[in-house]
């Protein structure tokens, strides 16, 4: 069965600190890993998305990494913001024939306090 | 543009009651989903279209029926609400039904079944 962990479950820093969030995946066959961003009462809203062949991938002060071969993947966040409090999907995707099946994780709820 | 929209944004219903959720996308994307999230759980594919004309199952449909109108609009149908039922519902649309393909998301439906 397909499944995807994300640890810590929360997580509240400091604004300014940096921080990362970890995604462990049994998922395939393998075609892409993404981080979502949710804010509260919001849809999520897509940060990245890495291929297989692709190990780092930033965005701003976002920066995320992948291990295919341990099936690991992390978000870095840089220098913390008071806007970066929210939820953080990691959604991994397998193919299948012609279509793709999306398995969701949990999510890691954010915290950046003053 | 406004991208992904959804109405409404909150209702509660009776067990029992149906009730319609409807969601437009204005970027001519092919592909569009309704998802469910519920707490502690990953988001859930209830149904989806890869294009206008086709729908299909998803990982949870039961209790659910789906109607693709036109390229635009992607209506979710609870034709006897049951409490389980109670969630929050997100559609999302794609330019193609790929795994490469970034989702868009909709603000969201809350949905109370008392």
């Amino acid at each position: 069965k397909n499944q995807v962990e994300q640890s810590p479950q929360s997580l509240i820093i400091l604004e300014g600190k940096n921080c990362t969030l970890q995604c462990n995946y049994t998922v395939s066959p393998f075609s892409n890993l993404r981080w979502y961003k949710q804010d509260t009462g919001r849809g999520p809203v897509s940060l990245t998305i890495m291929t297989f062949s692709e190990n780092t991938k930033s965005n701003g002060r976002y920066t995320a990494t992948l291990d295919a071969d341990t099936k690991q993947s992390s978000l870095h966040i840089t220098a913390s913001q008071l806007s970066d409090s929210a939820s953080y999907i990691c959604v991994v995707s397998a193919k299948t024939g012609t279509a793709s099946k999306l398995t969701f994780g949990t999510g890691t709820r954010l915290q950046v306090t003053l | 543009n406004a991208g992904v929209t959804q109405t409404p944004k909150f209702q509660v219903l009776k067990t029992g009651q149906s009730m319609t959720l409807q969601c437009a996308q204005d970027m001519n994307h092919n592909s569009m989903y309704w998802y469910r999230q519920d707490p502690g759980m990953g988001l859930r594919l209830i149904y989806y279209s890869a294009s206008e004309g086709t729908t299909d199952k998803g990982e949870v449909p039961n209790g659910y029926n789906v109607s693709r109108l036109n390229k635009r609009e992607f209506s979710l149908r609870l034709e006897s609400a049951a409490p389980s039922q109670t969630s929050v519902y997100f559609c999302a649309s794609s330019e193609r039904l790929a795994g490469g393909e970034t989702q868009y998301f909709g603000p969201g439906t809350r949905l109370l079944v008392l």
